[in-house]
């Protein structure tokens, strides 16, 4: 079965940083897409930012970008320039081509400190 | 644009009334429909899930019940609420068929349940 893991249940910085959220996952298969989502404290989630396993690329949105390392199974997300507005759980996520459910992480909370 | 609607926003119920959460989205059409609880500060635990009208798929069996009457419609229900069952219910549909058309999901508001 796969699992997605996040060893971080809570982390701080600076505004105007860089962090990085690490993430985990365990699978068998080949074809699959990865996900980070954020839940403000409204705890609406929101989409942050998509990769698809066969994509070598590391996908970006902004300040967001994520480290896709497909052999070690790693999908870890940095944020840049953090702002206040940054301050979230975040939730890595897979979902394999032939599910229609997607696996959800624990959660990291973030805190930016001012 | 599609948009995904949820409601009520807050509801407080006490043990052993009935419940209805109604999720409703527009722009799209035979989606994938999911219903989601999560307890505070935690992760999210899916519920049940939908590929098409009738069609529902159980994940944790309780005393919680879904149904999509419409293409566009999920009902979650209760025939008797448990304390256990307070918590943030999430809705999200995702694009139907081909999963390398539509593979992310989009989440509703939410529902703060608050079972006395």
């Amino acid at each position: 079965a796969q699992t997605v893991t996040q060893s971080q249940p809570e982390m701080s910085v600076q505004e105007a940083e860089t962090v990085t959220l690490s993430c985990t996952y365990d699978t068998s298969e080949s074809d699959y897409y990865l996900f980070w989502y954020k839940q403000p404290p409204s705890r609406q989630m929101i989409l942050v930012i998509r990769q698809e396993a066969y994509k070598q690329q590391n996908a970006t949105e902004n300040r967001f970008s994520v480290n896709f390392q497909k052999a070690a199974k790693s999908f870890s997300l940095k944020i840049s320039d953090s702002q206040l507005g940054d301050a979230a759980m975040y939730f890595c996520a897979y979902r394999s081509f032939r599910d229609d459910k997607i696996i959800f992480g624990k959660g990291t909370r973030l805190h930016i400190l001012p | 644009s599609q948009t995904i609607h949820q409601w009520p926003a807050t509801l407080v119920q006490p043990v052993g009334s009935p419940l209805s959460l109604e999720c409703t989205v527009e722009g799209t059409s035979n989606p994938n429909l999911y219903w989601y609880r999560q307890a505070a500060g935690r992760g999210l635990q899916l519920l049940f899930y939908s590929v098409g009208i009738g069609q529902i798929s159980s994940e944790v069996p309780q005393n919680l019940s879904a149904s999509r009457p419409q293409d566009r419609q999920f009902i979650l229900s209760s025939k008797k609420l448990l304390l256990s069952d307070s918590g943030f219910y999430l809705c999200a549909w995702s694009e139907g068929g081909m999963v390398w058309g539509g593979a992310e999901q989009y989440f509703g508001p939410g529902t703060r349940l608050t079972v006395t």
